[in-house]
């Protein structure tokens, strides 16, 4: 059926930058985009943004743009977001997920990482 | 951008009543690409409804979805003690994907 498997949870000071991983099974991984969604404490889902392993093609939402790069390793089948210039606000829970049809980058999202925890704190 | 609007905001109810939760677009989803999902504390967030009516896979006939256009509903038929969390809608038809704030469905 498929599933995303995130990396351990980071804490990180506002100005320096991190990298979250998601390593995908279970599907032909190089077919299905890869969607970020973030979730800060008590509130509620916010889309960063999606990449295809295909070719690469990536879109960001807009008020992430020039934060954050989406990348991925087709020979790992691995997922990387970064964010860069941490700031407090982007305390939050972070989770790949995959739309339900390949070839979709915007779509109902069927599988979904654990999330990873990020603290940003001085 | 779509905005996505759900209501209430908590919805307080007995195992065995119906929710009935709404999502309201600020502008026409495109195509009725419209989904739910369901989170509870400390979880990823779990399809239940795409396309404004189809049941995701392994999901209970209690869970239903309507709507079209701007206003989109969910309704969870007799409660079950595991229904009782947050409760979210998405948009996917137009970038950038939008999510509702959510509704969260509390034992009353």
């Amino acid at each position: 059926q498929g599933q995303l498997v995130q990396s351990g949870p980071e804490v990180q000071k506002p100005g320096a930058s991190l990298k979250v991983s998601c390593k995908a099974s279970g599907f032909t991984f190089r077919n299905y985009y890869i969607n970020w969604v973030r979730q800060a404490p008590g509130q509620g889902l916010e889309w960063v943004g999606w990449i295809t392993p295909y070719n690469g093609n990536r879109n960001y939402a807009p008020k992430f743009q020039g934060r954050v790069t989406l990348t991925t390793d087709t020979s790992t089948s691995t997922a990387y977001m970064e964010l860069k210039r941490l700031k407090s606000d982007d305390t939050a829970v972070y989770y790949c997920a995959r739309p339900m049809n390949y070839g979709e980058p915007s779509d109902a999202f069927d599988i979904w990482g654990q999330g990873t925890m990020v603290s940003v704190s001085s | 951008e779509i905005v996505l609007t759900q209501s209430p905001g908590t919805l307080s109810l007995s195992p065995g009543e119906s929710a009935t939760l709404s999502c309201r677009a600020t502008q026409t989803v495109t195509n009725t690409y419209l989904a739910w999902y369901q989170q509870k504390p400390g979880r990823a967030p779990r399809l239940l409804i795409f396309g404004a009516s189809r049941r995701a896979t392994g999901i209970p006939d209690r869970f239903s979805g309507s709507g079209s256009g701007t206003g989109f509903t969910l309704t969870i038929s007799r409660l079950e003690p595991e229904d009782f969390a947050m409760y979210y809608c998405q948009q996917y038809g137009d970038l950038p994907g939008a999510f509702g704030q959510g509704t969260n469905v509390e034992i009353k």
